[in-house]
């Protein structure tokens, strides 16, 4: 079964940091990867996809079949980055399975 | 209102009660999904529904019924449930799969149940 890990539950950087939040999956097949992100108050919502290759508020993220990581990357942190951040992976077309989540807290 | 709604937003219920959740999509979508989300647990997939037909049950207990009308509204009906059901129920939409590639998936804000 697929599976996706998030090891940090917690990510805290200051203002103008690099920002890397990992995730990782196991997967035999060829997988469809996301990042969704949730802010305070706000519904989850869709960051970016891997397949779409785009870099959305500045966020990056590379799928290395080899490692079966899809790290989400951010060269200078700001504070409205501050969220909860979710990997997810898609099976098919509709069933996905998410992480457990990141909290990333930018300090001022 | 525009997106996905969710009513209630807040449900606080008894192991004997029989209540619903209530989504609607106002997106033109033919797919719609239930998940839970449960304190330190990832978000768990349990039904989805394409073109009103049920399309996956992820090993989900039978006091969770799902109900999906039309592709525009999708119910959870609740009977008997447990304490340890309390948790946030989530509902989405998104196309219906047929563009070759998963579809992104569009949140509502989530009912918060609490099994008393």
């Amino acid at each position: 079964a697929q599976r996706v890990t998030q090891p940090e539950k917690l990510l805290s950087v200051f203002k103008g940091a690099p920002v890397e939040l990992k995730c990782n999956y196991s997967y035999s097949g060829s997988p469809e990867l996301f990042w969704y992100v949730q802010y305070s108050r706000q519904r989850l919502q869709l960051l970016l996809r891997h397949i779409s290759r785009e870099s959305i508020k500045g966020f990056t993220a590379d799928l290395n079949k080899g490692e079966t990581s899809f790290h989400l990357k951010k060269p200078f942190a700001q504070e409205e980055d501050s969220a909860m951040y979710y990997c997810a992976l898609s099976v098919g077309y509709q069933k996905v399975t998410f992480g457990t989540g990141t909290k990333l807290q930018v300090i001022p | 209102e525009t997106g996905v709604t969710q009513t209630p937003r807040h449900l606080v219920m008894g192991m004997t009660n029989k209540k619903s959740l209530k989504c609607e999509q106002h997106l033109g979508h033919n797919a719609m999904y239930w998940y839970k989300q449960s304190a330190k647990k990832p978000l768990e997939l349990m039904f989805v529904y394409n073109f009103k037909e049920q399309t996956e049950n992820n090993s989900v207990p039978s006091r969770f019924s799902p109900e999906c009308p039309n592709s525009s509204h999708l119910f959870l009906h609740l009977h008997t449930l447990q304490p340890e059901d309390s948790a946030l129920y989530l509902c989405a939409s998104s196309q219906d799969g047929s563009g070759g590639y998963p579809d992104t998936q569009y949140f509502g804000p989530g009912t918060r149940l609490t099994v008393l």
